[in-house]
């Protein structure tokens, strides 16, 4: 089975942009999950998608939004860009029926200048 | 409030002996327990999981064990390898339906030949 998939993997945006970053889960995973890695707050959660649905959701601004579609593939997109979003966005993919292992994507590195 | 703790930043161990990584959380309400490995750069690497129903799960030269009363899981690798170098993450997550996992802030291990 292939993996976790996420693009682009590195990205370069400048303050007051968006961003729209993009998740291929494992197939036959229904749950998509996204974690922000920095260097000083470590892996932090975002949000969680299940069958198109937002289940659970981080404690980040509302300049943070993610979708999930029919096929399961998810994106997040980071509004009004700020210095302090650049990180590595981590996706993870999971059943969904619980407590089951997430499997994580490569990540996409983004800075922001 | 940092609910999951890895208190040793670092750890350094010979080729051939035991790497023991501990981990500390506070909340009773988390029913799975995950080990992740991490190059810098990558996405996690599953390791291994315990559920909050056992005490020690067996996975080739890993072992997890957790002891629920002292709210403590620790991760042995025996006998560690240099390719075993990398940081670890202890996650966990809480029960009631979502997959959100709560990280740890990681510890370094590196395995000298």
């Amino acid at each position: 089975k292939a993996g976790v998939t996420q693009t682009p993997r590195y990205l370069i945006k400048t303050r007051g942009q968006q961003v729209t970053l993009s998740c291929s889960p494992i197939s036959g995973h229904r749950s998509v999950s996204w974690y922000q890695q920095t260097p000083g707050q470590g892996l932090q959660f975002l949000f969680e998608y299940f069958s198109e649905t937002q289940r659970n959701k981080g404690n980040f601004p509302g300049r943070f939004s993610g979708r999930q579609f029919s096929n399961s593939r998810s994106e997040m997109n980071v509004s009004t860009l700020e210095l302090g979003d650049s990180a590595l966005y981590l996706c993870a993919s999971s059943p969904g029926g619980g407590p089951d292992t997430q499997y994580f994507g490569p990540g996409t590195r983004l800075t922001v200048l | 409030d940092q609910q999951v703790k890895q208190n040793s930043p670092s750890l350094s161990v010979q080729e051939g002996r035991i790497s023991i990584l501990n981990c500390d959380y506070t909340n009773s309400m988390f029913d799975y327990f995950l080990w992740y490995k991490k190059y810098p750069a990558e996405g996690p690497t599953f390791l291994i999981s315990i559920s909050s129903i056992k005490d020690k799960n067996e996975d080739g030269r890993f072992t997890v064990f957790l002891n629920k009363s002292a709210k403590h899981l620790s991760l042995h690798i025996v006998p560690s390898q240099p390719g075993d170098s990398a940081v670890y993450f202890c996650a966990a997550r809480i029960q009631g339906g979502s997959e959100k996992l709560v990280f740890g802030k990681g510890t370094k291990l590196t395995v000298n030949p």
